[in-house]
């Protein structure tokens, strides 16, 4: 089983509807977890990190469930500036020493007008 | 944005080249990394350095050589590599190393070795 799976789309999903996309991940021991965005030929930038209780951020709403070891991102009313490619990135937990970030593939995201 | 700077930001070097990416973080963090991003692959974490100090190493190649003279300062020495090593090369700082603390990437060098 990989790392972090993400289905690698791409989504093709109309302006203004709601689009939900999962991420699984291998390491029971994670503690961490974030979602990231990249543009087309630009660094990876901080969406949000996904918090156990879930959390919101505006249009955004993440949510972790460890039992299943899946994190989801669901984005409402899309826009055309949402078009990126999301990576799911979980750190490693191995606890207290240097804990560099394991990043998913990504899912790839068109809004279309 | 001027967080995490990389040069240079494009670079094409021959296998007998020896080249040096620069990465400065203006954060004040204490931890910074060297990542790979190869075309349909994730991101691959190379080195990782808290304070100065290497703290790992991903199974790079020795053609791959880190430097880290300060907290705000990163290099990467390339010698004698091949072309499957063209990537694009991300820089990452964090507040530190510990786990929760969110990484900030600079905007890369997109190396090409003919």
């Amino acid at each position: 089983r990989k790392e972090v799976e993400q289905d690698p789309g791409p989504f093709n999903v109309p302006e203004g509807a709601t689009v939900a996309f999962n991420c699984t991940y291998s390491n029971s021991a994670s503690q961490s977890f974030f979602w990231y965005r990249q543009d087309c030929r630009k660094e990876p930038k901080l969406l949000m990190s996904v918090y156990s209780s879930g959390n919101e951020d505006g249009r955004f709403t993440a949510q972790l469930n460890r039992a299943s070891q899946y994190i989801s991102l669901l984005i409402r009313d899309s826009k055309l500036s949402d078009s990126a490619t999301y990576l799911c990135v979980v750190t490693r937990g191995s606890g207290g020493g240097a804990d560099g970030l394991t990043f998913g593939k990504g899912t790839h995201l068109i809004i279309q007008p | 944005e001027t967080g995490v700077t990389q040069t240079p930001r494009h670079l094409v070097m021959g296998m007998t080249n020896k080249k040096s990416l620069k990465c400065e973080q203006h954060l004040g963090h204490n931890a910074m990394y060297w990542y790979k991003q190869s075309a349909k692959k994730p991101l691959e974490l190379m080195f990782v350095y808290s304070l100065e100090e290497r703290v790992e190493n991903n199974s790079v190649p020795s053609r791959f050589s880190p430097e880290c003279p300060n907290s705000s300062h990163l290099f990467l020495h390339l010698h004698t590599l091949q072309p499957e090593d063209s990537a694009l090369y991300l820089c990452a700082s964090s507040q530190d190393i510990r786990d929760g603390y969110e990484q900030y990437f600079g905007p890369g060098t997109r190396l090409t070795v003919t």
